[in-house]
């Protein structure tokens, strides 16, 4: 299986700033049909996961354009130009390139 | 919009089965691939099982392969997760999710609130 891994694991951040969370890869996610299935979700307090960016950089309806995402092979990141109040939660990585689907183990963003 | 409401979790006994139903509405339900996908309690998220638009293809997390039986009705707009020896290692909240448009490979673009079920004696 292909083990995700993000980094940190939480960070508190002050309203406007930015932040950024980094997903590893135990394996090259590209897939030889020339994608690269990796994908970032928010799961808000009490709710369910929202996509917010597949295929590394690609923002899903409805996203902000203060959530970016970037990488290749197994180095991915994601960045939030200006954290708000709305965006606490955890955030996961998840790869589809191989099956079992896998997740990182979370990222748990706070507000400062 | 994608509405997908889960039903069928409860408390059940280890070894016993449960089958749980996703009624899905407002996108096209028969040309979409779907997931399920777990949650224990305070922990993250596991992938359980994906089923293609028409069934052809399956594919399951090996924690669940072999007891777990994913399927769907599209004249009913329903996807199904049959559960059977279950252990309390399965005790979680299970989400149903609609693939992102394109191949067997994309991840969940929208997923339901989910249906917690208590594995216990």
């Amino acid at each position: 299986d292909i083990v995700m891994t993000q980094s940190p694991l939480s960070l508190s951040v002050t309203p406007g700033q930015p932040a950024s969370i980094s997903c590893k890869s135990s394996q090259s996610l590209l897939k030889s049909d020339g994608k690269t299935y990796l994908y970032w979700y928010l799961q808000k307090p009490g709710q369910s996961p929202q996509l917010l960016i597949h295929k590394v950089y690609n923002r899903f309806s409805g996203v902000p354009d203060r959530f970016s995402g970037s990488g290749s092979g197994t180095d991915f990141t994601l960045k939030i130009s200006r954290v708000e109040a709305e965006d606490v939660g955890v955030y996961y990585c998840t790869q589809s390139t191989q099956f079992p689907v896998t997740f990182g183990q979370g990222t748990k963003l706070e507000i400062k | 919009q994608v509405q997908l409401v889960e039903s069928g979790g409860g408390v059940v006994q280890p070894g016993r089965s449960l089958r749980l139903s996703c009624a899905a509405s407002g996108f096209t339900f028969n040309i979409y691939g779907m997931h399920w996908v777990r949650q224990a309690p305070g922990k993250g998220l596991e992938w359980v099982a994906v089923i293609s638009y028409d069934g052809s293809n399956i594919f399951y997390a090996d924690s669940v392969s072999g007891r777990f039986t994913i399927s769907r009705d599209n004249s009913r707009n329903t996807l199904y997760l049959q559960m059977s020896s279950l252990r309390s290692e399965d005790t979680a909240v299970y989400y149903c999710a609609k693939k992102y448009e394109g191949s067997i490979f994309e991840a969940p673009d929208s997923w339901g609130q989910g249906t917690l079920v208590t594995v216990s004696p």
